[in-house]
């Protein structure tokens, strides 16, 4: 079995202060992870993934994640936050064969004060 | 940029009521999933197609629910009777056929059972 835990519901943090948007995870076998975003009634949008290499990953918006393999973390992180990155984050993970489809966490919301 | 198509955006159905969702992935992605998101939580899959067959449809409740993708592109997610606790976000994502991807979701359907 797969799963993923976010262990806050809501993460709060000041306009121009770093983030941390926390990320543990179980999976046999290598994990694929994914971070991704959603704005109210929307659909999520793809922020970053890890599959192999380097374990700190850039992805959009000036987002990056660091993937700790011994301690099944992959937070996700930004040096400074902005006001319209507040929404909702959410951890997925699936194995390495691909015949699962992703799991997700249940999500953190992000609130960015002006 | 291309986008996976839902349809309706929102749906106000009465309890023990049909209703129908609709998907068009991105052209050229095999897989296709079917995720219901209930308030306040993470996306829990209920369907994934690859092509026209089935991969895993074992979280369905499939005394009610039921889903196709006849011709392997675009698909259907239909709920027979609704219930009151069916009211959640639908979404569907498309994704091409490899774990090293990241899916694209549509906007989804917002469904709410009175």
């Amino acid at each position: 079995a797969q799963s993923v835990a976010q262990p806050e519901d809501q993460v709060n943090v000041a306009e121009g202060n770093p983030l941390t948007v926390k990320c543990t995870y179980s999976v046999s076998g290598n994990p694929y992870l994914f971070w991704y975003v959603q704005y109210p009634n929307r659909g999520l949008q793809f922020l970053l993934k890890y599959i192999t290499g380097d374990n700190l990953v850039k992805g959009s918006y000036g987002f990056e994640a660091e993937f700790n393999k011994s301690q099944t973390s992959f937070h996700l992180k930004k040096p400074s936050a902005l006001v319209s990155d507040s929404a909702l984050y959410f951890c997925a993970v699936r194995d390495d064969t691909g015949r699962r489809a992703l799991t997700f966490g249940s999500g953190t919301r992000l609130q960015v004060q002006p | 940029e291309a986008e996976v198509a839902q349809s309706p955006r929102y749906k106000i159905t009465e309890k023990s009521q049909a209703v129908a969702f609709w998907c068009d992935p991105i052209s050229g992605h095999a897989t296709l999933y079917w995720y219901r998101q209930i308030l306040g939580q993470g996306p829990e899959l209920l369907v994934q197609f690859q092509d026209e067959s089935v991969v895993d449809d074992s979280q369905l409740p499939k005394d009610r629910f039921s889903a196709e993708r006849l011709k392997g592109v675009d698909s259907t997610l239909k709920i027979q009777p609704a219930e009151l606790g069916d009211s959640a976000m639908y979404l569907c994502a498309s994704s091409l056929d490899s774990p090293n991807y990241g899916y694209t979701f549509g906007s989804g359907t917002r469904l709410t059972v009175v």
